[in-house]
């Protein structure tokens, strides 16, 4: 597609309930990034993918959080047992390969734990 | 590891002033640098980046940055700024053998017309 997409856009859901983001990157790009932007702090990285495979998933917080990927494409992002903690935007990012090329970001999946 | 420092968590400015926001990094090695820009309910996007050769690089909508290896810096420039620029700037550094982009907190940038 043209840019790195992203559902939902808002998402609202009851603490102790599990979500799935998901992204749709550049065509063509291989490697994929997760970043979380919470109210007053800066983007914060989640987790790397390099086609299927994540070589850096050091960013998840805990193990509530998991990623994969599949087909080299799309990128699911899955909060399981939601915290209000875990209110943030939640952003996607593609690049054409892991170094020496732009990030590019999605618009983000607002995410409300209430 | 690698870290962003922006000095400037808000600034203000009347239109036609200059700006120039700081960013500071942390890696001992070859880094690529980057600033991006958030408008208001807009997403990420790319302002300019720096990979390698002169460390004076200039980007969109006349902004530019200048890469002092010796201080670890990368401020952001620009010489007016107009009632558009009112954003969020974000400075990144990714260190190579590195593949994430580590993030300052970012710099909200409010002009006044």
């Amino acid at each position: 597609g043209a840019g790195v997409s992203q559902s939902p856009s808002n998402k609202v859901t009851e603490k102790g309930k599990d979500v799935e983001l998901r992204c749709d990157p550049i065509s063509g790009h291989t490697a994929l990034y997760w970043y979380r932007q919470s109210l007053g702090q800066g983007l914060e990285f989640l987790i790397y993918f390099q086609g299927n495979s994540a070589p850096d998933k050091s960013g998840l917080p805990s193990d509530r959080f998991s990623a994969e990927r599949t087909g080299g494409s799309v990128s699911t992002l899955t909060i399981q047992r939601t915290q209000q903690e875990d209110s943030a935007v939640y952003l996607c990012a593609s690049s054409l390969q892991s170094s020496g090329n732009t990030i590019y970001f999605g618009e983000g999946s607002w995410l409300t734990v209430v | 590891a690698q870290s962003v420092s922006q000095h400037n968590h808000h600034v203000i400015l009347s239109e036609a002033a200059s700006l120039e926001l700081g960013c500071n990094y942390s890696y001992g090695g070859t880094v690529n640098l980057f600033w991006y820009v958030q408008y208001p309910g807009q997403h990420l996007q790319l302002l300019l980046k720096y990979f390698s050769g002169d460390p004076l690089v200039k980007g969109i909508k006349g902004f530019e940055a200048e890469f002092i290896k010796s201080k670890f810096s990368f401020n952001l420039r620009k010489p007016s700024v107009q009632w558009s620029d009112t954003a969020e700037y974000f400075c990144a550094v990714r260190g190579t053998g590195f593949q994430k982009l580590v993030f300052g907190t970012g710099t909200r940038l409010l002009v006044s017309p």
